[in-house]
């Protein structure tokens, strides 16, 4: 499958725990996403990267939500502290620099419930 | 930033009619438009998308419109199988923008 992974697919931890989650774009992707989607709503831009790089994060990205992408490949979404509120669907996207470069291509998630 | 808003939230049709979402945006900077496809514990799926230069695409059986001056886009479906039952999600975004707007999605149900 050469489509954009993601692990784990569920998670459930307790109230004030770390978590880590991790998305491995398509291979010439360069440009990669995370969203975070609750029932009955569309996905929420959280944070951007290009290459390494992150350009931008959202007002939603708290202190507690840190993002990386050490080499310009996979990428890691750390909440540390986590709340009630957390509970969601955390989607990973990435995307081609260049015509077209909108076109999102999801990965299958992360399901995180804070219990 | 942009604002994108879907009607409606659910929508029943008979298996062989016609679908069609309504999908309006906020900022008239925007200039791509997407719908992507969510089946139940599935991925979304890009579907079909238009760039502000035009007013129609179309793809077998579905077709996205959009009115820039009204600030809205269309996804129609045709001859609608029970595998097009889904949630459906408009977005929006400008050139340059790094993010995309969604809306909160269309359940689509066919009815067999």
């Amino acid at each position: 499958d050469t489509g954009v992974s993601q692990n784990p697919r569920h998670k459930i931890t307790k109230r004030g725990q770390n978590v880590t989650f991790r998305c491995d774009p398509i291979s010439e992707h360069n440009r990669l996403y995370w969203y975070r989607q609750t029932l009955g709503q569309g996905p929420e831009f959280l944070t951007y990267f290009q290459n390494e790089a992150q350009l931008e994060k959202s007002r939603l990205l708290s202190d507690r939500f840190s993002a990386e992408r050490p080499k310009g490949s996979f990428s890691t979404l750390e909440i540390q502290r986590t709340e009630q509120g957390d509970s969601a669907m955390y989607l990973c996207a990435s995307s081609l620099t260049g015509q077209g470069g909108e076109k999102l291509f999801f990965g299958s998630g992360t399901q995180l419930s804070v219990l | 930033g942009e604002n994108v808003e879907q009607h409606p939230s659910t929508l029943s049709v008979q298996e062989g009619d016609s679908a069609v979402i309504k999908c309006t945006y906020s900022d008239s900077a925007s200039n791509y438009f997407p719908w992507y496809k969510q089946e139940l514990g599935k991925r979304p799926q890009l579907i079909i998308d238009i760039r502000s230069n035009v007013g129609e695409k179309k793809d077998q059986r579905i077709a996205v419109t959009l009115n820039k001056t009204a600030k809205h886009f269309s996804l129609h479906i045709t001859e609608t199988q029970p595998e097009d039952s889904a949630v459906y999600f408009c977005a929006a975004t400008s050139y340059g923008n790094n993010r995309l707007a969604f809306g909160k999605g269309n359940q689509v149900v066919v009815i067999p």
